[in-house]
């Protein structure tokens, strides 16, 4: 299995633009989440989907976030405008809803950085 | 609500030192609990994980972690430690039947040759 998959790897855009980032979790997996680290907040829990549909999303910053899973392949989190505070890692992990174990499994990460 | 404490900030260590990460958790049911690392510049990788069974757990790379349930602890051990073992160390907890993980603020080891 190839993993998670996010794109792109490095983003650098200027501040008011928009910017989709992407995520393909691992097939069979039914959980999908969106995590930021930065130095000074650490990671943190954006959103999560089970089967598809958003479960917390008490973790989205502001209203210039937002996350759809259109089907169980494919995730996106968009920021629309975004703003320099918004430079961060951002990390997709996905899981199983087999068994009980809850082990999340994460992509390589997209770095963000607005101007 | 499930949460994690990471006491350790940041630990400076020589190689062949032992090391041991602390992490507390807060709640009262059953509980699944992980230790996840994350080498600069890279994702976050599982190192061991306890749903049940023997509280001490033995994961990649010499690390284990031993569940004591009266402390809500799950600390992490590594008898000797080395340079390549640098890196930011998370410990994460989930309430059974839920897929939210709580991670804690991470503890960043560095291990000076």
């Amino acid at each position: 299995d190839a993993g998670v998959i996010q794109s792109p790897r490095h983003e650098v855009t200027e501040m008011g633009q928009e910017v989709t980032l992407r995520c393909k979790p691992i097939s069979g997996h039914n959980s999908l989440f969106w995590y930021r680290q930065t130095m000074m907040r650490g990671l943190e829990l954006l959103i999560y989907f089970n089967n598809n549909v958003p479960i917390d999303d008490s973790g989205m910053p502001e209203d210039r976030f937002s996350a759809k899973m259109p089907n169980a392949s494919f995730s996106t989190l968009k920021i629309q405008p975004s703003e320099p505070r918004d430079s961060a890692v951002y990390f997709c992990a996905s899981s199983s809803n087999s068994g009980n174990y809850n082990e999340q499994f994460f992509g390589p990460g997209t770095r963000l950085t607005v101007l | 609500a499930q949460s994690v404490s990471q006491h350790n900030h940041h630990v400076i260590l020589s190689e062949a030192a032992s090391l041991e990460l602390g992490c507390n958790y807060s709640y009262g049911g059953t509980v699944n609990l992980f230790w996840y690392v994350q080498y600069p510049g890279q994702h976050l990788q599982l190192l061991l994980k306890y749903f049940s069974g023997d509280p001490l757990v033995k994961g990649i790379k010499g690390f284990e972690a031993e569940f004591i349930k009266s402390k809500f602890s799950f600390n992490l051990r590594k008898p000797s430690v080395q340079w390549s073992d640098t890196a930011e160390y998370f410990c994460a907890v989930s309430s059974g039947g839920y897929q939210k993980v709580t991670f804690g603020t991470g503890t960043k080891l560095q291990v000076i040759p």
